[in-house]
Parts: structure tokens; C-alpha cells; sequence
């Protein structure tokens, strides 16, 4: 399985865009780039996902390298309810359901 | 839209009781996934259905744990007897089919403490 490499923590700054790097350099062609968040005692929320291309959606930018061994979720104006875990996950085309998360990276948003 | 609903939130009981979590998936969803959450362990994945069929239970650590799934709508995860080192939070997501491209959809979670 690609695994995943993320910084611990994070902080970012109330209104400012968030980056968050994530290192999957072993991953393969048909595996899918995820990102999930953890707000304190609630289940993981789907945020967005891509295989190659960049994706855009309400919630952020994933932004693929084009050799897709990293990737930044951008949350573009980060408000102090994105505080949360981010996890990277790295999701292989035949493992069916499974979702492997790491540790993360604890994003601070601070006023 | 309604998410994925799980109960109950909370659950408190001694070891060697009988526990029951339940968990209704998102209408129309037709995989349904439980995993468990603790500080050592973080997030692992303990069994997922397909259409109502189990398709991978490897993660489930015991004997005392079995899952069902008896229609679209409905499973339910138990633990019989429980011990207190099953004290964790234990999460249940759905999706439409466990393709790699199909993102799953999770609960708030049952967070349940044996004593």
C-alpha cells in the first residue's frame, strides 16, 4: 500500500488560504489521492478526492503533482471551524472498501 | 440530506455485558463500513457489506465481535461479552459501491466505555 507522509501540525492564520502537503511518492497509477478532516469528537468528513487531475470543489483544491508523488489540499479562506485533523490517504483500486489513516496533520486556524 | 445515523452516542457498561451499536447508512447507499477509533490504534477498518453481504471481516479482532446487516437500511455491530479494552469510538460510513473512486460518508460515532 502507498503510504502517506504529512507535517504533525499545522497553523494558519483566520482568512488566509491553508496549504497542506502530503508525500505519497510510492504511489501507483490507479490509486486515488483522498483527503479527510477530524473535527474534535465528530466522525472523519469527506472533503475531496482525485486521481490525476487537480479537483475543485465548496469545501477546497486538491492540487496533484504530474508525477502525482504529492499533493496540497487548499482550503482557500480558512475560518476557525476548519481546526480539525487532515488526514491524506492514499486509496489502492482493489483493496474494496478500506480507508488506511494515518496520524495526520492538526491544523490550528488562529484569529 | 440526512448523513449517516448511528446510536446510540454514547454507551456506558460494565465488562462481560452484551453491547449492541446500530447504524442506519445514507438512503441509496449500498456499502456500509465500521471501523474503530482509539488513541493507540487510531482508525481501522473492522468489516465493510456490500449489498447487504459481508465482504471482508479481517479486521474484526475477536470472536465476541460480529456484525450484521439484515436489509439496505439497517446493521448493527456487537460485542458479547464485552472487556474494557473494547472501549473506543466506533464509526460507521456508507457509500454507493466500495469502488476506489466512491467516497465513503461517516457517522458522529458511538463512543463507548466498558468498565
Amino acid at each position: 500500500d502507498a503510504k502517506t507522509t504529512q507535517p504533525t501540525s499545522m497553523d494558519c492564520a483566520e482568512g488566509r488560504a491553508a496549504n497542506l502537503p502530503c508525500n505519497h511518492s510510492t504511489i501507483s497509477g490507479n490509486e486515488y489521492v483522498y483527503w479527510y478532516r477530524q473535527i474534535h469528537s465528530q466522525g472523519p468528513q469527506y472533503i475531496i478526492h482525485g486521481l490525476k487531475n487537480n479537483e475543485t470543489n465548496e469545501m477546497a483544491s486538491l492540487i496533484i503533482t504530474e508525477d502525482r508523488k504529492s499533493s496540497t489540499l487548499i482550503l482557500p479562506h480558512a475560518t476557525l471551524r476548519d481546526t480539525a485533523v487532515y488526514y491524506c490517504i492514499v486509496r489502492f483500486y482493489n483493496q474494496g472498501g478500506k480507508l488506511i489513516f494515518g496520524q495526520g496533520t492538526e491544523l490550528s486556524v488562529k484569529p | 440530506d440526512a448523513g449517516v445515523i448511528q446510536s446510540p452516542r454514547h454507551e456506558v457498561t460494565e465488562m462481560g455485558q452484551e453491547v449492541t451499536l446500530r447504524c442506519k447508512p445514507i438512503s441509496g447507499h449500498n456499502s456500509l463500513f465500521w471501523y474503530r477509533q482509539t488513541m493507540m490504534r487510531g482508525l481501522e477498518l473492522l468489516i465493510y457489506f456490500n449489498n447487504n453481504v459481508p465482504i471482508d471481516d479481517s479486521g474484526m479482532p475477536e470472536d465476541r465481535f460480529s456484525a450484521k446487516m439484515p436489509n439496505a437500511s439497517f446493521s448493527t455491530l456487537k460485542i458479547q461479552p464485552s472487556e474494557p479494552r473494547d472501549s473506543a469510538v466506533y464509526f460507521c460510513a456508507s457509500s454507493l459501491g466500495f469502488s476506489s473512486n466512491q467516497p465513503q460518508h461517516f457517522g458522529d460515532g458511538t463512543r463507548l466505555s466498558i468498565l
